[in-house]
């Protein structure tokens, strides 16, 4: 079944360290995105690519980094930068004219 | 500045009960209008969508009205049943990324369905 697999589902993160969240998709989606979510907050977008080896900074990419080498994958790091980074963090997939297509998340948590 | 927003926060319900949850958007650009469905440590699932070229769409236990006058989007939800119990979403497409052909949706913070059985 086509699908979109974040992973790992949980993880931890020591102060100072950069970690790096994975999202894979095999929809043949040409967008990708990564969202912020806090609670009572709604989604914040924080990075997004339109096409492979293009991305674009969304509404609060500093202290994340990202990367479309292939078509399928779209990782995100949270570097040492981003002073605030417990969160939920979603990636999602789309093509023209659909909705998005989210994974089910990963909760990092400093520590 | 433009927002979707929700004007209810939290909704309580019976279980066998209808829902409605409202979302208010402030922009008339916006032409397509998603809800969404979150449960608890899962990302969000797509319910149901409308074009703005509508104003009422059914789905399966559900239905979504848009009223463009006000700029007013709900989601009813027949007979509720605990399953339904989660975060509610609705999101809005303002336009496009730099003119490329995907979009960009902006989700509004969510209302939590609690269903008491």
């Amino acid at each position: 079944d086509g699908g979109i697999t974040q992973s790992p589902k949980y993880l931890f993160r020591k102060e100072g360290q950069n970690v790096t969240l994975s999202c894979e998709q095999n929809l043949n989606h040409d967008a990708m995105y990564w969202y912020r979510q806090d609670p009572g907050q709604g989604l914040r977008l924080i990075y997004y690519s339109q096409i492979v080896n293009d991305f674009q900074k969304g509404d609060i990419a500093e202290g994340y980094s990202v990367s479309r080498e292939k078509k399928e994958s779209f990782p995100l790091t949270v570097t040492s930068a981003q002073k605030n980074p417990t969160a939920f963090y979603l990636c999602a997939s789309s093509a023209t004219g659909i909705g998005y297509t989210f994974g089910s998340g990963t909760r990092l948590t400093v520590v | 500045g433009e927002n979707v927003g929700l004007h209810l926060p939290t909704l309580s319900v019976q279980e066998g009960d209808n829902s409605i949850i409202n979302c208010a958007y402030s922009n008339s650009a916006s032409d397509y209008f998603i809800w969404y469905k979150q449960e608890s440590g899962k990302g969000p699932q797509f319910i149901i969508d409308i074009r703005s070229n509508m104003d009422k769409r059914q789905g399966q236990r559900v239905t979504v009205l848009l009223n463009k006058t006000v700029k007013h989007l709900s989601l009813q939800i027949a007979a509720t049943q605990p399953g339904d119990s989660a975060v509610y979403f609705c999101a809005e497409r303002r336009g496009q990324f730099g003119g490329g052909s995907n979009y960009k949706l902006t989700f509004g913070k969510g209302t939590l369905l609690t269903v008491n059985p």
